[in-house]
């Protein structure tokens, strides 16, 4: 079974720095993936972790502990489009080699 | 251009009736996916389709069915089974070795009274 825990808002300032935390506890871990979603949208692929350490992508990085079933999400130079949810997922790779859990979603507001 | 879609974006049917929703991809993706968002829960799992004519059942399967004739296809149906039948259905669609990355349509609102 998994269980994904993230915060459920956050609200940050334009130009700012956010950044929104994940922890998980699941078997058979096989990656951590970030997904933004706007509101009414569908999600888009933002990153994704598979060992330990820092995936940086432009404005976007990803951490990863697999230790610590742990990971965060960093927004630097916030703009004010940022204003999303952040769905934190894991892939088991026990289960099926390319099902991902979703947590809830972390709404963040940005504001001017 | 490639993508997924989903239609129709905002659906209305009285209880007890079945509906199906469509989902269509042309990124030539051999694994499909169906979720269902509610209010203040995380996307879950309904069905997935790693290949034409094969699906497995996600977490929560009960009250839908799928089919996967065509590798661009794989339609959802919400049967009367279905208890809580309201609420956002999102497809997906990702490469087989690639899962991670899956493209998202723009969902289905599903509304049943």
């Amino acid at each position: 079974g998994q269980n994904i825990d993230q915060p459920t808002e956050m609200t940050a300032t334009e130009g700012a720095i956010v950044q929104i935390n994940c922890t998980y506890q699941t078997s058979g871990f096989n990656g951590l993936f970030w997904y933004q979603q706007h509101a009414g949208e569908a999600p888009t692929f933002l990153s994704y972790n598979v060992l330990d350490g820092l995936e940086e992508k432009g404005r976007f990085s990803s951490f990863l502990s697999r230790s610590k079933g742990y990971s965060y999400l960093l927004l630097k130079e916030l703009q004010m489009k940022d204003s999303a949810s952040y769905l934190c997922a894991v892939r088991e790779g026990e289960t099926g080699a390319n099902n991902l859990f979703f947590g809830t979603g972390t709404r963040l507001t940005v504001i001017p | 251009d490639g993508g997924i879609t989903q239609s129709p974006k905002y659906l209305f049917r009285k209880e007890g009736q079945n509906v199906t929703l469509s989902c269509e991809q042309n990124l030539n993706h051999d694994a499909m996916y169906w979720y269902r968002q509610d209010p203040g829960q995380g996307l879950r799992l309904i069905y997935y389709s790693q290949i034409v004519n094969d699906f497995q059942k996600g977490d929560i399967a009960e009250g839908y069915s799928v089919s996967r004739e065509k590798k661009e296809s794989f339609p959802l149906t919400v049967t009367s089974a279905q208890k809580n039948p309201t609420a956002f259905y999102l497809c997906a669609s990702s490469l087989r070795d690639r899962g991670y990355e899956q493209y998202f349509g723009p969902g289905t609102r599903l509304t049943v009274t």
